[in-house]
């Protein structure tokens, strides 16, 4: 059964950082593309980072580029968002996906996500 | 960037009824070399994440009921519910992945009975 379950979310002062992980299993993880969603309170689905099977290629979206970096650790099964220099809009659920074998960016299955909350 | 704009906002449906979502892109999602449209629909039920229910338009996914079917090409979208079931009540979103990875989502659409 695939499984992915995040951690790693909680409350951060504006300007902090945060590290939030995704734990893979039920899958060969090193095969598939990973990405990032997250889904602000009572708002919709924004797509925010993608990486590679093998970690060589990252793309994020314009909000957090510069600020937010994806990483994975094939041994560890385990998928990483970096969140530096957090604002008040980056509060939010944040799911980590995996790819579809359908197509790039098609997400079959979904974390229940860890919740970031930016506030002083 | 793709906007994508779905409508109703809410919709109230009677056990049994027909749901009906409509999904709007702001380009065409029509890739021609394969004549594919690059548009998903995924549920979303209260404290859950999304699951994906159908692809390509018009494919549904593994394990979900021939109720929800989809239909749609170029830039106009529709997810039907031909009989709605108490456990359809969720919210609804398309998503293009045309331009992947910098894909985009609809607004949701809330379906209660």
């Amino acid at each position: 059964e695939v499984q992915l379950v995040e951690s790693g979310g909680g409350l951060v002062q504006p300007g902090g950082s945060l590290r939030l992980s995704c734990a893979a299993s039920g899958f060969t993880f090193n095969t598939k593309w990973m990405h990032w969603v997250r889904q602000a309170p009572g708002k919709g689905l924004v797509w925010v980072a993608r990486i590679n099977n093998d970690g060589s290629t990252t793309t994020c979206a314009d909000s957090v580029k510069d600020r937010f970096t994806i990483s994975r650790d094939n041994a560890k099964n385990t998928l990483y968002l970096q969140m530096n220099s957090v604002r008040a809009e980056d509060t939010a659920v944040y799911y980590c996906a995996r790819e579809s074998r359908y197509s790039s960016s098609l997400f079959d299955y979904w974390g229940q996500g860890t919740l970031v909350t930016v506030s002083s | 960037d793709i906007v994508m704009t779905q409508s109703p906002d809410f919709l109230a449906v009677s056990l049994g009824e027909r749901a009906t979502i409509t999904c709007k892109s702001s380009q065409s999602v029509l890739y021609s070399s394969n004549s594919k449209n690059y548009i998903s629909w995924y549920q979303q039920k209260p404290g859950e994440p999304p699951k994906l229910l159908i692809y390509w338009a018009s494919t549904r996914e593994s394990g979900v009921p021939d109720r929800f079917s989809g239909s749609g090409s170029g830039t106009d979208f529709t997810l039907t519910i031909s009989s709605l079931q108490a456990e359809d009540v969720a919210v609804y979103y398309c998503q293009q992945y045309y331009s992947a990875p910098q894909v985009s989502f609809g607004g949701g659409t809330k379906v209660e009975v």
